[in-house]
């Protein structure tokens, strides 16, 4: 079986762009969620999408939004770029809302620039 | 909400030795504890979980050992080998009730080195 899988792997953008970034889940999960890793703040949680609603949110600005399609892909979007979003942006997929075990994909490595 | 330190933040130990990394949680009501590994360039990895009802979990050279009066739970790495060097993350979660889902916190991460 497929894990999880993030597209692009890489990414350069400049202050003031937006950024999107691609998930597809393990076949069979309907859940999804983002992290925002950094060397400084570690893991923190973006938002975890189930049957195509936004079911939960972290602290983070409203530049940073996303969604779910019915085939529970799920794309994440960063609007006006910050140097700061600099980051390796993770997506985990579990089995269904709620479900403790999270499997993570390879990420999408953003640099602003 | 959660919060969860996580210490150390880099461990060195020579190849053959015991690793021990260690974490505090701050919400009673968590009730689910899973330990995350991850290799350079690739996601964390779900090595090992543990569940509040349940001091000590083992699966062969990996344990882990909760202590819900002390709201502290532990990852134990015997016989280290080459291939443990990663960057360890425990985390805490409540599990989800009928009132809504809790999402899982992270610690900071743990920089293990083990040493041929």
């Amino acid at each position: 079986k497929a894990g999880v899988t993030q597209t692009p792997r890489y990414l350069i953008k400049t202050r003031g762009q937006q950024v999107t970034l691609s998930c597809s889940p393990i076949s069979g999960h309907r859940s999804v969620s983002w992290y925002q890793q950094t060397p400084g703040q570690g893991l923190q949680f973006l938002f975890e999408y189930f049957s195509e609603t936004q079911r939960n949110k972290g602290n983070f600005p409203g530049r940073f939004s996303g969604r779910q399609f019915s085939n529970s892909r799920s794309e994440m979007n960063v609007s006006t770029l910050e140097l700061g979003d600099s980051a390796l942006y993770l997506c985990a997929s579990s089995l269904r809302e709620g479900y403790e075990k999270l499997f993570f994909g390879s990420g999408t490595q953003l640099s602003v620039l | 909400g959660e919060n969860v330190e996580q210490h150390p933040s880099t461990l060195s130990v020579q190849e053959g030795d015991s690793a021990v990394i260690k974490c505090t949680y701050s919400d009673s009501a968590s009730n689910y504890f899973p330990w995350y590994k991850q290799e350079l360039g690739k996601g964390p990895q779900l090595i090992i979980d543990i569940r509040s009802n349940v001091g000590e979990k083992k699966d062969q050279r990996i344990a882990v050992t909760l202590n819900k009066t002390a709201k502290h739970f532990s990852l134990h790495i015997t016989e280290t080998q080459p291939e443990d060097s990663a960057v360890y993350f425990c985390a805490a979660k409540e599990t989800m009730n009928s009132g809504g889902y809790q999402k899982v916190t992270f610690g900071t991460g743990t920089k293990l080195q083990v040493i041929p």
